[in-house]
C-alpha cells in the first residue's frame, strides 16, 4: 500500500543554518511527490512539487527538494532558515485517482 | 482570487447534534476532498467528488457524509457527531487528472470540537 514517512516529528535549527526535512514513500509507480507547509492557524500551502525531469526541483521561499528514485526520498532542503520558516511541514505522494497520501508531518521550530 | 473557502472556521458542539460544514471554490475545480488533520496521523482522507454527483469514500468515512449538488460546494455533514470527530478539517480541490493526484489547493481549515 502507499504510505509516506516523515521520520521526524520535531526539529529545531538555530535562524540562519541549514535545513532538510526528510521523506520516504513507498508507490509501486512512477510517484508525483508534494511539500506543503502550514503555517499556525493557517491551511496548506504549496512549497514544491515533483512530478518527472529534473530530480532537484526549486520552490517558493528557497525550498529545494531532490528526488531520489534509488531511495524513494524526497527530502526538503533549504540554505538558510528564517525565524518565518517556522511551521510544520508535510510530504505527500500523488497516487492514482487524483488522491494525495500525507506524512504524520513534521513540526519545525526556529531559534533566534 | 482564486481560493477555497470553508464555514465556521471553527466550531463547538455537543455530542449528536447536526452541523454542517461549508466548502466553496471559484476556481472550477472538479476535483474536491474533505480531510481530517490529527496530531501525529497527518492528513487523512474522509470523502472525495471527481465531479457534480459524483462522491466516494475516502480513507475514514465513517459518520461523515457529503452531496456535490453544484461543481463549486461540497459540504461535509455530521449528522450525529461524537467526541472522536474532534479534529481540524479541510477541504481541498484541484483540476481532475486522468493519472494521479494534481497540486491541490487548500481551504483555512474548520476547527471542530465535539463535547
Amino acid at each position: 500500500a502507499q504510505s509516506v514517512t516523515q521520520p521526524d516529528i520535531h526539529i529545531t535549527v538555530s535562524e540562519g543554518a541549514s535545513l532538510e526535512l526528510r521523506c520516504n514513500y513507498s508507490y509501486g509507480a512512477t510517484p508525483y511527490l508534494f511539500w506543503y507547509v502550514q503555517s499556525p492557524g493557517q491551511g496548506l500551502q504549496l512549497l514544491l512539487k515533483y512530478f518527472s525531469g529534473d530530480t532537484l526541483v526549486q520552490g517558493i521561499k528557497g525550498f529545494e527538494a531532490e528526488f531520489k528514485r534509488s531511495q524513494s526520498s524526497f527530502n526538503l532542503r533549504k540554505p538558510s532558515v528564517h525565524w518565518s520558516d517556522a511551521a510544520e511541514y508535510f510530504c505527500a505522494v500523488g497516487i492514482y485517482g487524483n488522491k494525495l497520501v500525507f506524512g504524520a508531518g513534521t513540526i519545525l521550530r526556529v531559534k533566534s | 482570487e482564486a481560493q477555497v473557502t470553508q464555514n465556521p472556521r471553527y466550531l463547538i458542539t455537543v455530542t449528536g447534534k447536526k452541523l454542517t460544514v461549508t466548502c466553496s471554490q471559484n476556481m472550477n475545480h472538479e476535483y474536491m476532498s474533505w480531510y481530517r488533520q490529527d496530531p501525529g496521523l497527518g492528513l487523512r482522507q474522509i470523502y472525495y467528488s471527481m465531479n457534480v454527483e459524483v462522491t466516494d469514500k475516502g480513507d475514514v468515512p465513517e459518520g461523515y457524509k457529503v452531496s456535490r449538488k453544484e461543481k463549486r460546494n461540497f459540504p461535509l455533514i455530521l449528522e450525529s457527531p461524537s467526541p472522536n470527530q474532534t479534529s481540524l478539517y479541510f477541504c481541498a480541490s484541484s483540476f481532475r487528472n486522468s493519472g494521479r493526484a494534481n497540486e491541490q489547493f487548500f481551504g483555512p481549515g474548520t476547527r471542530l470540537t465535539v463535547l
